[in-house]
Protein backbone atom coordinates (compact mmCIF):
# COMPACT_ATOMS: atom_id res chain seq x y z
CA UNK A 1 0.00 0.00 0.00
CA UNK A 2 2.03 2.82 -1.15
CA UNK A 3 -0.78 5.71 -0.24
CA UNK A 4 -0.75 8.82 -2.74
CA UNK A 5 2.37 8.75 -5.10
CA UNK A 6 3.47 11.84 -7.10
CA UNK A 7 5.48 11.98 -9.69
CA UNK A 8 8.02 13.52 -11.02
CA UNK A 9 9.22 15.35 -7.34
CA UNK A 10 11.05 18.15 -9.48
CA UNK A 11 10.52 19.76 -12.91
CA UNK A 12 11.83 23.00 -14.12
CA UNK A 13 9.79 24.31 -17.08
CA UNK A 14 10.50 26.96 -19.96
CA UNK A 15 7.62 29.43 -19.94
CA UNK A 16 5.37 28.58 -22.50
CA UNK A 17 5.79 24.43 -21.89
CA UNK A 18 3.10 22.07 -21.39
CA UNK A 19 3.19 19.36 -19.15
CA UNK A 20 1.63 16.33 -16.60
CA UNK A 21 2.06 16.13 -12.91
CA UNK A 22 0.87 12.23 -12.39
CA UNK A 23 -1.03 11.59 -9.39
CA UNK A 24 -1.84 7.89 -7.92
CA UNK A 25 -3.66 6.13 -4.94
CA UNK A 26 -3.84 2.59 -4.42
CA UNK A 27 -6.88 3.06 -1.45
CA UNK A 28 -9.83 3.04 -3.55
CA UNK A 29 -10.82 6.41 -2.62
CA UNK A 30 -13.24 8.38 -4.62
CA UNK A 31 -12.19 11.99 -3.76
CA UNK A 32 -9.30 13.21 -5.21
CA UNK A 33 -7.54 16.79 -5.04
CA UNK A 34 -4.90 18.92 -6.08
CA UNK A 35 -3.75 22.06 -4.50
CA UNK A 36 -0.59 24.10 -4.90
CA UNK A 37 1.53 25.65 -1.95
CA UNK A 38 3.56 28.94 -2.61
CA UNK A 39 6.16 29.77 0.11
CA UNK A 40 5.33 30.60 3.67
CA UNK A 41 1.75 30.52 2.86
CA UNK A 42 -1.24 27.56 3.17
CA UNK A 43 -2.45 25.29 0.26
CA UNK A 44 -5.05 26.44 -2.16
CA UNK A 45 -7.19 24.04 -4.39
CA UNK A 46 -6.67 23.85 -8.21
CA UNK A 47 -9.14 21.24 -8.77
CA UNK A 48 -11.20 18.04 -7.08
CA UNK A 49 -12.90 15.27 -8.21
CA UNK A 50 -15.56 13.03 -6.06
CA UNK A 51 -15.22 9.85 -8.74
CA UNK A 52 -13.86 8.47 -11.91
CA UNK A 53 -15.58 10.98 -14.80
CA UNK A 54 -16.32 13.78 -11.95
CA UNK A 55 -14.14 16.74 -11.82
CA UNK A 56 -14.34 20.09 -10.30
CA UNK A 57 -12.45 24.02 -10.24
CA UNK A 58 -11.23 24.77 -6.96
CA UNK A 59 -10.39 28.41 -5.85
CA UNK A 60 -7.06 28.93 -8.30
CA UNK A 61 -7.87 26.81 -11.47
CA UNK A 62 -6.98 28.41 -14.55
CA UNK A 63 -3.87 27.38 -16.79
CA UNK A 64 -4.61 23.74 -15.62
CA UNK A 65 -6.70 20.66 -16.57
CA UNK A 66 -7.87 17.29 -14.81
CA UNK A 67 -9.31 14.10 -15.83
CA UNK A 68 -10.16 11.65 -14.01
CA UNK A 69 -10.34 8.27 -16.05
CA UNK A 70 -10.28 5.70 -13.60
CA UNK A 71 -10.59 5.57 -9.63
CA UNK A 72 -6.65 5.38 -8.96
CA UNK A 73 -5.21 7.83 -11.40
CA UNK A 74 -5.81 12.25 -11.31
CA UNK A 75 -3.37 13.51 -13.26
CA UNK A 76 -3.03 17.63 -13.44
CA UNK A 77 -1.76 19.05 -16.42
CA UNK A 78 -0.31 22.69 -16.97
CA UNK A 79 -1.20 23.91 -20.67
CA UNK A 80 1.42 26.78 -21.05
CA UNK A 81 3.84 26.87 -17.91
CA UNK A 82 3.85 30.66 -16.62
CA UNK A 83 6.30 31.91 -13.85
CA UNK A 84 3.17 32.39 -11.66
CA UNK A 85 3.04 28.93 -11.69
CA UNK A 86 6.09 28.01 -10.01
CA UNK A 87 5.08 26.22 -6.62
CA UNK A 88 4.98 22.98 -4.75
CA UNK A 89 2.39 21.12 -5.94
CA UNK A 90 0.35 18.33 -4.11
CA UNK A 91 -2.36 15.73 -5.01
CA UNK A 92 -4.18 14.18 -1.98
CA UNK A 93 -7.35 11.60 -1.97
CA UNK A 94 -9.84 10.65 0.53
CA UNK A 95 -12.30 7.90 0.64
CA UNK A 96 -15.49 9.82 2.26
CA UNK A 97 -16.24 13.49 2.94
CA UNK A 98 -15.78 13.48 6.43
CA UNK A 99 -12.55 11.92 6.65
CA UNK A 100 -9.24 13.28 6.30
CA UNK A 101 -6.97 14.15 2.74
CA UNK A 102 -3.79 11.91 2.50
CA UNK A 103 -1.82 13.61 0.78
CA UNK A 104 1.29 12.88 -1.18
CA UNK A 105 4.89 14.20 -1.58
CA UNK A 106 4.61 16.95 -3.85
CA UNK A 107 6.10 18.20 -6.81
CA UNK A 108 8.58 20.98 -6.83
CA UNK A 109 7.91 22.99 -10.02
CA UNK A 110 9.86 25.96 -11.33
CA UNK A 111 9.29 28.01 -14.21
CA UNK A 112 11.40 29.82 -16.09
CA UNK B 1 -1.37 32.45 15.88
CA UNK B 2 -4.15 33.41 13.03
CA UNK B 3 -4.48 31.32 10.18
CA UNK B 4 -5.51 33.77 7.39
CA UNK B 5 -3.46 35.77 5.79
CA UNK B 6 0.10 35.90 3.90
CA UNK B 7 2.25 35.78 6.80
CA UNK B 8 3.73 32.54 8.90
CA UNK B 9 3.80 32.86 12.73
CA UNK B 10 5.84 31.68 14.76
CA UNK B 11 5.18 29.96 17.86
CA UNK B 12 8.05 29.13 20.03
CA UNK B 13 7.87 26.91 23.32
CA UNK B 14 10.39 24.96 25.59
CA UNK B 15 9.99 21.36 25.16
CA UNK B 16 7.81 19.57 27.91
CA UNK B 17 5.76 22.79 27.71
CA UNK B 18 2.22 22.54 26.22
CA UNK B 19 1.70 24.72 22.85
CA UNK B 20 -1.41 25.88 21.39
CA UNK B 21 -1.85 26.82 18.02
CA UNK B 22 -5.11 29.03 16.98
CA UNK B 23 -6.87 29.31 14.00
CA UNK B 24 -9.71 31.36 12.86
CA UNK B 25 -12.32 30.34 10.32
CA UNK B 26 -14.29 32.51 7.79
CA UNK B 27 -17.43 30.39 6.97
CA UNK B 28 -20.12 29.23 9.34
CA UNK B 29 -21.36 26.87 7.22
CA UNK B 30 -18.39 24.61 7.45
CA UNK B 31 -19.23 21.62 9.34
CA UNK B 32 -16.01 19.75 9.65
CA UNK B 33 -12.35 20.18 10.75
CA UNK B 34 -9.18 19.17 10.43
CA UNK B 35 -5.69 19.86 11.71
CA UNK B 36 -2.10 18.95 9.83
CA UNK B 37 1.49 19.09 10.56
CA UNK B 38 3.56 19.84 7.58
CA UNK B 39 7.56 18.86 8.18
CA UNK B 40 9.81 20.84 5.91
CA UNK B 41 9.82 18.76 2.33
CA UNK B 42 6.52 16.73 3.10
CA UNK B 43 3.63 16.80 2.26
CA UNK B 44 0.87 17.63 4.49
CA UNK B 45 0.13 14.90 7.58
CA UNK B 46 -3.33 14.33 9.28
CA UNK B 47 -3.13 14.98 12.76
CA UNK B 48 -7.00 15.04 14.20
CA UNK B 49 -10.06 15.76 13.30
CA UNK B 50 -13.54 17.69 14.29
CA UNK B 51 -17.18 17.39 13.06
CA UNK B 52 -19.47 20.39 13.87
CA UNK B 53 -21.77 18.82 16.34
CA UNK B 54 -18.59 18.84 19.26
CA UNK B 55 -16.46 21.08 20.57
CA UNK B 56 -13.89 18.87 21.97
CA UNK B 57 -12.10 16.06 20.85
CA UNK B 58 -8.75 14.47 22.03
CA UNK B 59 -5.81 12.30 19.88
CA UNK B 60 -2.86 10.62 21.86
CA UNK B 61 -1.08 13.89 23.05
CA UNK B 62 -3.64 16.32 21.08
CA UNK B 63 -6.88 18.07 21.56
CA UNK B 64 -8.79 20.14 19.58
CA UNK B 65 -11.39 22.57 20.88
CA UNK B 66 -13.91 23.98 18.34
CA UNK B 67 -15.92 27.26 19.33
CA UNK B 68 -18.53 27.51 16.79
CA UNK B 69 -20.20 31.11 17.99
CA UNK B 70 -16.74 32.67 17.30
CA UNK B 71 -15.79 30.76 14.62
CA UNK B 72 -12.68 29.53 16.67
CA UNK B 73 -10.33 26.18 16.31
CA UNK B 74 -7.97 25.62 18.41
CA UNK B 75 -5.18 22.47 18.86
CA UNK B 76 -3.46 21.58 21.93
CA UNK B 77 -0.06 19.64 22.31
CA UNK B 78 0.61 18.53 25.40
CA UNK B 79 4.51 18.14 26.66
CA UNK B 80 6.02 19.52 22.98
CA UNK B 81 8.12 17.75 22.33
CA UNK B 82 11.31 18.24 19.35
CA UNK B 83 9.74 16.05 16.39
CA UNK B 84 6.77 18.31 16.87
CA UNK B 85 8.57 20.87 15.23
CA UNK B 86 6.63 21.89 12.04
CA UNK B 87 4.16 23.96 10.47
CA UNK B 88 0.45 23.60 11.35
CA UNK B 89 -2.74 24.26 9.55
CA UNK B 90 -6.12 24.13 9.85
CA UNK B 91 -8.47 23.30 7.31
CA UNK B 92 -12.38 23.47 7.06
CA UNK B 93 -14.36 21.86 4.70
CA UNK B 94 -17.55 24.05 3.88
CA UNK B 95 -20.43 21.99 3.76
CA UNK B 96 -20.56 21.03 0.19
CA UNK B 97 -20.31 18.07 -1.40
CA UNK B 98 -17.49 17.96 -2.81
CA UNK B 99 -14.96 17.85 -0.19
CA UNK B 100 -13.51 20.68 -0.68
CA UNK B 101 -10.85 21.46 2.11
CA UNK B 102 -10.17 25.18 2.84
CA UNK B 103 -6.62 25.61 4.00
CA UNK B 104 -5.87 28.65 6.62
CA UNK B 105 -2.19 30.19 6.41
CA UNK B 106 -0.59 28.09 9.05
CA UNK B 107 1.24 28.81 12.21
CA UNK B 108 5.01 27.53 12.99
CA UNK B 109 5.84 26.14 15.45
CA UNK B 110 9.52 25.93 17.35
CA UNK B 111 10.60 23.68 19.84
CA UNK B 112 13.45 24.93 22.24
CA UNK B 113 15.21 21.94 23.48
Amino acid sequence: NAGVTQTPKFQVLKTGQSMTLQCAQDMNHEYMSWYRQDPGMGLRLIHYSVGAGITDQGEVPNGYNVSRSTTEDFPLRLLSAAPSQTSVYFCASSPEREHGYTFGSGTRLTVV
Amino acid sequence: GESVGLHLPTLSVQEGDNSIINCAYSNSASDYFIWYKQESGKGPQFIIDIRSNMDKRQGQRVTVLLNKTVKHLSLQIAATQPGDSAVYFCAENRGNAGNMLTFGGGTRLMVKP
